[in-house]
């Protein structure tokens, strides 16, 4: 068991530009979520997968935010056309099975800056 | 709507002595289950222990318990014999759809 692996740690750019990470889920676990957190804020649901289906997106991912997981393994998260309030840890979470009665296990996040 | 809150943004505890942690949340629902969530200053989130609503007995991992009072929609963590790495953010969540919400956090500092 490897964890949870997130890249890149850190992500600045200029407002306007595209970003893109990446989530490696623990190998075996089927659902793999995303979270944002702010400063001094609990984490916030983004969306989720399951296997290889988008199971929920929350009202927060606007159409500049996608989200994919191709062959149910690996999953990244697009932000189009950044801007300022898109500055935040941006956290991956994976489970073996439906949150309620399996932990999710997280990676250390995606730090992103906008300048 | 489930809501979960955190009314203690800070805590301190000195070290060896113990802390309570709250947290209370909001839902219709009748069976689902509560976490507590510790994050170091690494960031990396991790579960320190997790509570079934059906289930009346408190749970306990090591010096971390909890207790649960469904009634109330309470859910607090008691940290025992508290360790200079405990040392965190705390946040208290209920697993809803698939998915976690977080209330926003109790920051904890214990001292030596």
């Amino acid at each position: 068991d490897t964890g949870v692996s997130q890249n890149p740690r850190h992500k600045i750019t200029k407002r306007g530009q595209n970003v893109t990470f990446r989530c490696d889920p623990i190998s075996e676990h089927n659902r793999l979520y995303w979270y944002r957190q702010t400063l001094g804020q609990g984490p916030e649901f983004l969306t989720y997968f399951q296997n290889e289906a988008q199971l929920e997106k929350s009202r927060l991912l606007s159409d500049r935010f996608s989200a994919e997981r191709p062959k149910g393994s690996f999953s990244t998260l697009e932000i189009q056309r950044t801007e300022q309030g898109d500055s935040a840890m941006y956290l991956c979470a994976s489970s073996l099975g439906a949150a309620f009665n399996q932990p999710q296990h997280f990676g250390d996040g995606t730090r992103l800056s906008i300048l | 709507a489930q809501t979960v809150t955190q009314s203690q943004p800070e805590m301190s505890v000195q070290e060896a002595e113990t802390v309570t942690l709250s947290c209370t949340y909001d839902t219709s629902e009748n069976n689902y289950y509560l976490f507590w969530y510790k994050q170091p200053p690494s960031r990396q989130m991790i579960l320190v222990i997790r509570q079934e609503a059906y289930k009346q007995q408190n749970a306990t991992e090591n010096r971390f318990s909890v207790n649960f009072q469904k009634a109330a929609k309470s859910f607090s963590l008691k940290i025992s014999d508290s360790q200079l790495g405990d040392t965190a953010m705390y946040f208290c969540a209920f697993a809803f759809e698939g998915k976690l919400i977080f209330g926003a956090g109790t920051r904890l500092a214990v001292h030596p």
